[in-house]
């Protein structure tokens, strides 16, 4: 069963910052974070993955808080491309069972 | 593209069949993933191969089996197709766990009727 728990949908307005909230309240120490996007019914794409630094890529930043109970992916400037479905998954290097959710449906209004 | 390769893309059968999905990972990366993902609904984690060898199952079920061969490719078999095994099943490979990002394929829409 999925171990985070994410809101069903958010809208954001294109060129905004979309910050998108995660918890995983029970996360294990040797846990990752890690983020997928799922455009309509295409696979699922890789976004970025933490462990308790927060992380930048050039796609998103991901913050983690200190305590690792919860995060937020960053998305600098949406847009209409980024409308999509976003998964907060959390899993070990060492385990394999990747839950992935009902994740945030993320709208990018013109 | 991800570089993971799914056959066929859509695929119609009747009930009671038995269906091959095909799955060609990036090259070099040794796992493999297979998910289900019925309307509306999110993926479901089926089965992980390493390098051959099973590593971990979720929720599979029985009529429902996979294999991956030397060459890395790798097949999900589907016997005894019910209605709701109408579904996106997905297959995804990493160079080894999770640890690292994991690519998906396209996808292999079955549709059950």
């Amino acid at each position: 069963d999925a171990k985070t728990t994410q809101p069903p949908s958010m809208d954001c307005a294109e060129g905004r910052a979309a910050n998108l909230p995660c918890n995983h309240s029970t996360i294990s120490g040797n846990e990752y974070v890690y983020w997928y996007r799922q455009i309509h019914s295409q696979g699922p794409q890789y976004i970025i993955h933490g462990l308790k630094n927060n992380e930048t890529n050039e796609m998103a930043s991901l913050i983690i808080t200190e305590d690792r109970k919860s995060s937020t992916l960053i998305l600098p400037h949406a847009t209409l491309r980024d409308t999509a479905v976003y998964y907060c998954i959390v899993g070990s290097n060492t385990g394999n069972q990747f839950y992935f959710g009902t994740g945030t449906s993320l709208t990018v209004i013109p | 593209d991800s570089g993971v390769t799914q056959t066929p893309k859509h695929l119609i059968t009747a009930t009671g069949q038995r269906v091959t999905l095909r799955c060609s990972p990036r090259s070099g990366d040794l796992s493999v993933y297979w998910y289900q993902q019925s309307l509306d609904q999110g993926l479901q984690f089926l089965i992980q191969y390493y390098n051959g060898e099973e590593r971990a199952k979720g929720n599979i079920l029985e009529r429902f089996s996979a294999q991956q061969f030397p060459d890395l490719h790798s097949e999900l078999n589907l016997s005894s197709l019910e209605l709701g095994d109408s579904a996106l099943y997905f297959c995804a490979s990493s160079a080894q766990g999770f640890s690292a990002e994991a690519f998906f394929g396209q996808g292999t829409r079955l549709t059950v009727v």
